[in-house]
């Protein structure tokens, strides 16, 4: 079955650091995959989407890889701040424009 | 990008009632979707509901649990029937992006069922 793989134990990094985030998964092969933030009691926000025949997006201090061989993403934020602190959440193409979801990573900054 | 509006933002119900959830979007858009958010999991796509045509359902959800309402390009309305306090859990509502790739959620409604 398909199954989308992100580490459940939260990240903790010092400010000023690049905190990298994993997502991995198993019996796909999307056309894209798309990464978003969570914060508590709110919706998630869309940060940044990676197409099936590109291999890195930057967006300001973000950066996302996507490597179809290895059936992984990999999610950047350099120059670290406490403010990124949320959980990030990786979400996969799955057909009719609909999105499957991981249960995302819990990032935290410490200043 | 769109805004979402979401209400109620929570709510507390006893077994076996029932409660709506409204979304309200401030622009015209063909698809909108319902996600469940239970604690510590992912958000799992309920269903898919087009203005002017049944909402298609992801497996494991069914309409008599989760009827849901599309009645113009700017609303939709999602119940949840006879519950349990299995079905405790944020419940929100999104719509596609141009292209239909990014997603733009609501801010979700907790609930919780005693």
């Amino acid at each position: 079955s398909q199954k989308i793989e992100q580490n459940s134990e939260a990240l903790n990094i010092q400010e000023g650091k690049t905190a990298t985030l994993t997502c991995n998964y198993t019996n796909y092969s999307p056309a894209y995959l798309q990464w978003y933030r969570q914060d508590p009691g709110r919706g998630p926000v869309f940060l940044l989407l990676i197409r099936e025949n590109e291999k890195e997006k930057r967006k300001e201090r973000l950066k996302v890889t996507f490597d179809t061989t290895l059936k992984q993403s990999l999610f950047h934020i350099t120059a670290s701040q406490p403010a990124d602190s949320a959980t990030y959440l990786c979400a996969l193409e799955a057909g009719y424009s609909t999105l499957t979801f991981g249960k995302g990573t819990m990032l935290l900054v410490s200043p | 990008s769109a805004v979402i509006s979401q209400k109620p933002s929570r709510d507390i119900c006893q077994r076996g009632t029932s409660l709506t959830i409204q979304c309200q979007v401030d622009s015209q858009v063909t698809m909108m979707f319902w996600y469940r958010q239970q604690p510590g999991q992912s958000l799992t796509l309920i269903a898919t509901a087009n203005q002017g045509s049944e909402a298609t359902y992801e497996s494991g959800f069914v309409i008599d649990k989760f009827p849901i309402s599309r009645p113009n390009l700017t609303f939709s309305t999602l119940t949840v029937s006879n519950m349990s306090p299995e079905d405790s859990s944020i419940y929100l509502c999104s719509v596609g992006g141009e292209g239909y790739n990014e997603q733009f959620f609501g801010p979700g409604t907790r609930l919780t069922v005693l």
